[in-house]
């Protein structure tokens, strides 16, 4: 079965650095999603992507935020410095078609130190 | 306007027993609620969706009740299982827009 998988699993940074959370959606689909979910809390939208460009973006995704399809197969986030308040689990999603189920993978957690 | 709220935050169910976790929304806009089944470590999963034009769908031990008049709409889970134990999250979306808005979460514990 078709999945959505993303690396690394884990990823420890220090406050300031960038890094880059990697994802490959199912091969079919158009559109392309990060969330976030901060230990015990809700999951959060951060950005949708269609058709080579965001289409929508939530108040969370500042400049600090950018993503990027490289290659026609991976969807990237990157976060250029990262902060202490970022540390959460960023689950990539993706969907065939705007009225399809959503697929989400297995998340990457990131930890700020 | 977007949000979703969720309840309970927790929820202790024996063996065998129903477990029952709801949601309301404001947004008259959204067509279509999916609930999502997380284990620990893991992305969350579609288990059972609805579109207003039903008040009920059944799959399988999964049940999802809507009330389109009170903008709610709930999760029943029959014979609950040890297994079952996970996070659950309703969301909400509409046609035409592709983004989930997704309530806080209920965590389940199904004690044998």
């Amino acid at each position: 079965e078709p999945e959505v998988t993303q690396t690394p699993s884990h990823q420890v940074t220090q406050m300031g650095q960038e890094v880059i959370l990697r994802c490959v959606p199912i091969s079919n689909h158009l559109y392309f999603y990060w969330y976030r979910q901060i230990l015990g809390q809700k999951v959060e939208f951060l950005v949708s992507f269609y058709n080579n460009e965001i289409s929508e973006k939530s108040e969370i995704f500042d400049d600090q935020f950018s993503v990027e399809r490289p290659d026609g197969s991976n969807f990237t986030l990157k976060i250029r410095s990262t902060k202490l308040e970022d540390s959460a689990m960023y689950f990539c999603a993706s969907r065939r078609g705007v009225n399809t189920e959503a697929f989400f993978g297995q998340g990457t957690r990131l930890t700020v130190v | 306007q977007q949000q979703v709220k969720q309840s309970p935050q927790s929820l202790i169910v024996q063996k065998g027993g129903i477990s029952i976790i709801n949601c309301a929304y404001e947004n008259t806009a959204f067509d279509y609620f999916p609930w999502y089944q997380q284990f620990p470590g893991k992305g969350p999963a579609l288990l059972i969706a609805i579109r207003p034009d039903v008040s009920e769908k059944k799959e399988g031990r999964f049940t999802i009740s809507f009330n389109k008049s009170a903008k709610q709409f709930s999760l029943h889970i029959m014979d609950s299982q040890p297994g079952d134990s996970a996070t659950y999250f309703c969301a909400a979306t509409y046609s035409g827009y592709s983004t989930l808005t997704f309530g806080k979460g209920t965590m389940l514990l199904v004690s044998p």
